[in-house]
């Protein structure tokens, strides 16, 4: 089945040691973004590409940074994790272009900063 | 900016009755998509119905179904025969037509549903 894929589902990673968080799909679509959810909260939009183009919110923090090697895969990399960032981090696809322009998510991982 | 608001943080129905949830939108647009996503315990986050607003008719899927009202900004989602399964985080969604837009979530609602 084509999914949007999450690894790992846990992580755990000290207050300031580098963490990756990897994305990949099976979709092929064009648009892949990256949530921050906390608490059962909404999810925040941190950035997304758009093919190769990528596109940073304006308050997503400079900490968090992006890299899609190809259309696949996507990688989430925290260069200084803090307290604040422990929390759900979801991926999701879209197919732009298409009709409807839904997201599909992957289950997220769980980051814990000790 | 769009604003979408769900007023429910915390809904329960019992199993096998009916249920609204509510979300209303803010916006300026005339062409736009709107979504109500499902989000379980420790499960992803998945697509429940969507509505193009062009479409007056009101979108149905199976069990799920919306009462769209443009005029009122309102995209309430309705689901019958509530099952155990249908317990979880339900997030109302706007995303404005013409090319690329992302998506504004409401806060969501969870719902609880009783034996």
């Amino acid at each position: 089945d084509a999914m949007v894929i999450q690894n790992p589902r846990y992580q755990v990673t000290q207050f300031g040691k580098p963490v990756t968080l990897s994305c990949s799909q099976t979709l092929n679509h064009n648009v892949m973004y990256w949530y921050q959810q906390k608490s059962s909260q909404a999810p925040k939009l941190l950035f997304h590409y758009y093919d190769k183009d990528f596109n940073n919110e304006a308050d997503t923090p400079d900490n968090f940074q992006s890299r899609r090697p190809n259309t696949s895969f996507c990688f989430l990399d925290i260069r200084s994790p803090g307290l604040g960032d422990a929390a759900m981090y979801l991926c999701a696809t879209s197919r732009e272009g298409g009709s409807f322009y839904e997201q599909y998510f992957g289950p997220g991982t769980r980051l814990t900063v000790t | 900016a769009q604003t979408v608001t769900q007023s429910q943080p915390e809904m329960s129905v019992q199993e096998a009755e009916t249920v609204t949830l509510s979300c209303t939108y803010d916006t300026s647009e005339s062409d736009y998509y709107l979504f109500w996503y499902k989000q379980p315990p420790s499960r992803q986050m998945i697509l429940v119905i969507r509505q193009e607003a062009y479409k007056q008719q009101n979108a149905t899927e199976n069990r799920f179904s919306v009462n769209f009202q443009k005029a009122a900004k309102s995209f309430s989602l309705k689901i019958s025969d509530s099952q155990l399964g249908d317990a979880a985080m339900y997030f109302c969604a706007y995303r404005s037509a013409g090319g690329y837009q992302k998506v504004t979530f409401g806060t969501g609602t969870k719902l609880q549903v009783i034996p």
